[in-house]
């Protein structure tokens, strides 16, 4: 069965500071995909990144970065620098390796409520 | 380009009452998926149609039930509302892996 963890819960930093999300992930299978979704007040998911298992490759998109480890099974995320308006509750997801066409389901963590303060 | 819909926004409901939810996928999309997030937690998975036909399913009960049509649209029906029922619905709608979301429906049984 898939499993993911986040176990940080609540993280508050003042604006500017960095900040890291930490993600554990468990799964039997050898390809997959990793997600990271951020969830404001409205309530929409928005998509921030899709990281495959064959790719360990750090991702860096302006003040986002993203850093994925195998042997750890850990895909962790950085914002640098951060602001007011990143404040929201950040997800990350894993989903099985289909080749059908057909997208496979979404296991999610529990999500942490990231607060940036002025 | 519109993304993903759903309607309605807000549902308010009494227990044992019956329940259909919609959403409209994003353009170029075939399937739709459903989950459901309570109150702090991560959203669980529901199930997914594509292609008209229910593809894979979460460990819901029988009282969660849906439909796909023809245009990929998808409704979601809850029957005999519990109490738990009460969350937010989200619709991803996806194409190969990347799977975007509407805003959700906020369900809340009373």
């Amino acid at each position: 069965a898939q499993k993911v963890t986040q176990a940080q819960t609540e993280i508050s930093v003042v604006e500017k500071e960095d900040v890291t999300l930490d993600c554990v992930y468990e799964t039997r299978d050898t390809t997959y995909y990793l997600f990271w979704y951020k969830q404001p007040p409205s309530g929409e998911l928005v998509f921030l990144i899709r990281r495959n298992s064959f790719d360990e490759q750090n991702e860096i998109s302006g003040r986002y970065s993203w850093n994925f480890q195998k042997s750890t099974s850990s895909f962790n995320f950085t914002i640098t620098a951060s602001q007011v308006v990143d404040s929201a509750v950040y997800f990350c997801a894993l989903s099985e390796w289909r080749d059908t066409g057909a997208n496979s389901k979404l296991t999610f963590g529990k999500g942490i409520t990231l607060s940036v303060r002025p | 380009d519109a993304g993903v819909t759903q309607s309605p926004t807000h549902l308010i409901k009494t227990r044992g009452q019956q329940v259909t939810l919609r959403c409209s996928p994003k353009s170029g999309h075939d399937t739709v998926s459903w989950y459901q997030q309570a109150l702090g937690q991560g959203p669980q998975f529901i199930f997914q149609y594509y292609e008209e036909e229910e593809r894979q399913r979460g460990n819901f009960p029988d009282r969660f039930s849906g439909h796909q049509f023809p245009n990929y649209s998808s409704e979601l029906n809850v029957n005999a509302l519990l109490l738990g029922d009460s969350a937010l619905y989200l619709c991803a709608s996806s194409v190969l892996h990347e799977q975007y979301f509407g805003p959700g429906t906020r369900l809340t049984v009373t």
